[in-house]
């Protein structure tokens, strides 16, 4: 089993719909998760931090579930600048500074 | 005012040829990691350095040696290339305290071509 898995997509959605990205992971002793999201031929940003149960910001909420081991990005009203590669990003337990990136999710919102 | 800058932003050059990447961030950051993404969009980690000591050195050829002078620069030379280099290197920088080590910023990259 890879460390992080990502659905590759695209997911592809007209503006205003709601979309779910999931990304499961390996290592049952992570405490720690990210959502990174890439825009094409661009550098990855830091979207959201998880650290709990979930975090919410804005439009964006993504949630842990520890028993199933994944975490979740739910995405609300779309617009068309969330077109973008949505990476998940587990670190190893106690391995500060290093990430394990997931190949990414693809979003493609349409007028 | 650009946080983590690299250079060259392309590159293009024949196999068996030696090239450097500069990156320099501007944040005030303690580690300075670099990234590859080959063609599948996977984004590993290469190196990372703290303060100019080398803290993460994954399994990558001996042809890429880094290079840190302070905490604020970090460099990639690569030998010899070959054309499995090609990718996009980014480097990123963060603070090395816990948590925040994982809140990391990216440059915007280089596009690395071996003919």
């Amino acid at each position: 089993r890879k460390e992080v898995e990502q659905d590759p997509g695209p997911f592809n959605v007209p503006e205003g719909a709601t979309v779910a990205f999931n990304c499961t992971y390996s290592n049952s002793a992570s405490q720690s998760f990210f959502w990174y999201r890439q825009d094409c031929r661009k550098e990855p940003k830091l979207l959201m931090s998880v650290y709990s149960s979930g975090n919410e910001d804005g439009r964006f909420t993504a949630q842990l579930n520890r028993a199933s081991q994944y975490i979740s990005l739910l995405i609300r009203d779309s617009k068309l600048s969330d077109s973008a590669t949505y990476l998940c990003v587990v670190p190893p337990k106690g391995g500060y500074n290093k990430l394990i990136f997931g190949a990414g999710t693809r979003l493609a919102v349409h007028p | 005012d650009t946080a983590v800058s690299q250079t060259p932003k392309y590159l293009v050059t024949q196999m068996g040829n030696d090239k450097s990447i500069k990156c320099e961030q501007n944040l005030g950051h303690d580690t300075m990691y670099w990234y590859k993404q080959d063609s599948k969009k996977f984004l590993k980690i290469m190196f990372s350095y703290n303060n100019k000591e080398l803290i993460i050195n994954e399994t990558v050829p001996n042809r890429f040696s880094p290079k840190s002078p302070d905490k604020a620069h970090l460099n990639l030379h690569i030998n010899s290339l070959e054309l499995g280099d090609s990718a996009v290197y980014f480097c990123a920088s963060s603070l090395h305290r816990g948590l925040s080590s994982y809140e990391q910023y990216f440059g915007p990259g280089t596009r690395l071509t071996v003919t």
